[in-house]
């Protein structure tokens, strides 16, 4: 089946730290979103990307859609506490035979610095 | 408020049991979803409904069974037939048109003990 590569895996950050994430696929995707999950809560939506080579914020958050149409990256500024959770992309494309159905990366852990 | 509402938030289980997980939705939506999500492994469709009285099966669809009887409704049963049946499981809905953009229950924790 299509994957999503999403790196880092986890990674710890201080307060005040700048992050960034991505996601890679070997498939060509129409649309790109990223979501943030808190422990115990289902996947909340932060950004949707539509356009290739499209750039969008929301607040401290920034996500691109690849130029490749192939890669997403999102980034956190000035990140804060309430930032720690696990950050999923996930893509769409249709194919014959397809619903549009999304496909998930295996999501990026934010964990606080000790 | 509009929104997903699953139910119940935590259940046990006994091995052998089949139960029955709740997802309603007030968004007027006519795509429902089915995840299951289990650490490190990102989120695996189990099954999805396009409309009313019709669903197909995603990746990870036996041991599990749906009913799509009502628009606002996508019930999933955990079977006894499926071997490891603790995960944290997530229900979705989308409207129509090609957004993409699903939004997510508060998901629901099965453990069989």
């Amino acid at each position: 089946g299509q994957q999503l590569n999403q790196s880092p895996q986890s990674m710890f950050i201080q307060e005040g730290e700048d992050v960034s994430m991505n996601c890679t696929s070997s498939s060509i995707f129409n649309t790109w979103l990223w979501y943030k999950q808190d422990p115990g809560e289902g996947p909340v939506l932060l950004i949707a990307l539509y356009k290739a080579g499209e750039l969008t914020s929301n607040g401290r958050l920034t996500a691109q859609f690849g130029i490749t149409r192939k890669d997403s990256f999102l980034n956190i500024s000035a990140s804060i506490p309430s930032d720690v959770g696990i950050y999923f992309c996930a893509g769409q494309r249709f194919w014959l035979g397809s619903q549009g159905n999304l496909i998930f990366g295996k999501g990026t852990k934010l964990s606080v610095k000790p | 408020d509009g929104g997903i509402t699953q139910s119940p938030k935590y259940l046990f289980r006994k091995e052998g049991q089949n139960v029955t997980l709740s997802c309603e939705q007030n968004l007027n939506h006519d795509a429902m979803y089915w995840y299951r999500q289990d650490p490190g492994q990102g989120l695996r469709l189990i099954y999805y409904s396009q409309i009313v009285n019709d669903f197909q099966k995603g990746d990870i669809a036996e041991g599990y069974s749906v009913s799509r009887e009502k628009k606002e409704s996508f019930p999933l049963t955990v079977t006894s037939a499926q071997k490891n049946p603790t995960a944290f499981y997530l229900c979705a809905s989308r409207g129509t048109g090609d957004t993409g953009e699903l939004f997510f229950g508060e998901g629901s924790r099965l453990t069989v003990l």
